[in-house]
């Protein structure tokens, strides 16, 4: 099966409102990655986690490794935020990193 | 700051045929890596190279052969060219391992005829 599982799979929001992304881990994630695939297909960093919290402006992220989860908010959701959403983790004891299934997210005005 | 550079960024082959893609990293990363990206879905990995000469298979690399002629540069051939192989081809690279940051090229977007 998915050893990285990301829900929703898909997302529709008002512009100005907030969500919570999800990814649980099937394997024993020491680090996470979030990106962002834009509408062009270009993959954009968003954060690299260790466990714990990282902020960036609009976006939060957590990571707790115990419980092979984390956790991707957005506040305040904007037009430019629309693309699909992916979370990444390298499979123990090797350099194989392995992305979840994604999730498909549209900013409505 | 450094960039990831895919070449050529469109690629139409013939069923059959063997075809080459590129990729080039100015970063002086150590680890490279070659995905998958098929329309609407995720990122499934085909092949990485943790030092130049090195080569490591991912869950996707029957069909595929890669080269790590040197430490800036990565390639990957489709050994012959399926319909069914239509997809995004991307490049990626990051410090040493796993457990670094990766950057991405912009992707190879393969067509078969």
């Amino acid at each position: 099966g998915d050893k990285v599982k990301q829900s929703p799979s898909a997302l529709s929001l008002q512009e100005g409102t907030n969500s919570a992304l999800r990814c649980n881990f099937s394997i024993a994630a020491t680090t996470v990655q979030w990106f962002l695939q834009n509408p062009r297909g270009s993959l954009i960093n968003l954060f690299y986690l260790v466990p714990g919290t990282k902020e960036n402006g609009r976006l939060k992220s957590a990571f707790d490794s115990k419980e092979s989860y984390s956790t991707l908010h957005i506040r305040d959701a904007q037009l430019e935020d629309s693309g699909t959403y992916f979370c990444a983790a390298p499979s123990s004891n090797t350099n194989k990193v392995v992305f979840g299934t994604g999730t498909r997210l549209q900013v409505l005005p | 700051g450094g960039i990831i550079t895919q070449t050529p960024k469109f690629l139409i082959g013939q069923e059959g045929q063997k075809l080459t893609l590129k990729c080039q990293q100015n970063f002086n990363h150590d680890t490279m890596y070659w995905y998958r990206q098929d329309s609407g879905k995720g990122l499934r990995l085909i092949y990485y190279s943790i030092t130049e000469n090195d080569l490591q298979k991912g869950d996707l690399s029957e069909g595929y052969d890669a080269s790590r002629e040197k430490k800036s540069s990565f390639s990957l051939t489709v050994t012959s060219a399926q319909k069914n192989e239509m997809a995004v081809f991307l490049c990626a690279s990051s410090i040493a391992s796993s457990a670094e940051t990766l950057y991405f090229g912009s992707g190879t977007r393969l067509t078969v005829l």
